[in-house]
């Protein structure tokens, strides 16, 4: 079942700050935090590993309760370039890699 | 890191004809990953491609629908085949690295 997430469309102005949750039926070996702009292929953000360990590009944060199945995406202090569709993408086998991506949030950054 | 290419990056068909994807990786991979993107949706897997056997396809996609060939390391091909307007999509490819996944350009495809 697909991952749901929440909210499904958020509008912030620049220098605001946003939460995106990640919510899976299913117990997780990690999950992957992607932003696709429109009319371009999804940009990894950020991976959560179960037991902890975090990898990501930029200056995002994230968190992973591995017991609820959850994940939630913290966009502190928005930028305009911040705007795009946020997708988690989970993971529920170790090194299977194949990923399954929630629903999507679509975030709007205004001046 | 990994530089994917996609040919065709779009094409528009016709009901009941086939069109292959291409996707072309700058590097030596094991998995490749196909997914769909309907219009204003989310990623959807279709197959994971591993080069030297066959196709592992998740539920509700088949192979008689959407073969998959991996003759080598970089580069994989995704036919849609028998093709119907709910086929229209993007059609990306992807591939695995330590920890994240790249994504190829997409192919829009548009099915009258």
């Amino acid at each position: 079942q697909q991952p749901v997430q929440s909210p499904q469309a958020v509008i912030l102005r620049e220098g605001e700050d946003a939460v995106i949750n990640c919510s899976s039926s299913k117990a997780l070996y990690s999950v992957h935090w992607y932003r696709q702009k429109h009319g371009e292929a999804p940009v990894f953000l950020m991976i959560l590993l179960k037991g902890g360990e975090q990898k990501g590009h930029e200056k995002i944060s994230a968190s992973f309760n591995e017991k609820k199945q959850q994940s939630s995406l913290y966009l502190t202090a928005s930028q305009l370039s911040y705007s795009g569709t946020y997708f988690c993408g989970t993971e529920t086998q170790t090194g299977a890699n194949n990923l399954f991506f929630g629903t999507g949030t679509r975030l709007t950054v205004i001046p | 890191s990994a530089v994917i290419s996609q040919k065709p990056s779009r094409d528009i068909c016709q009901r009941g004809t086939s069109l292959t994807i291409q996707c072309q990786v700058d590097s030596q991979v094991t998995m490749m990953f196909w997914y769909r993107q309907q219009p204003g949706q989310s990623l959807t897997l279709i197959a994971t491609a591993n080069q030297g056997s066959e196709a592992t396809y998740e539920s509700g996609f088949v192979i008689d629908k959407f073969p998959i060939s991996r003759p080598n390391l970089t580069f994989s091909t995704l036919t849609v085949s028998n093709m119907s307007p709910e086929d229209s999509s993007i059609y990306l490819c992807s591939v695995p690295t330590s920890f994240e996944q790249f994504f190829g350009p997409g192919t829009r495809l548009t099915v009258l």
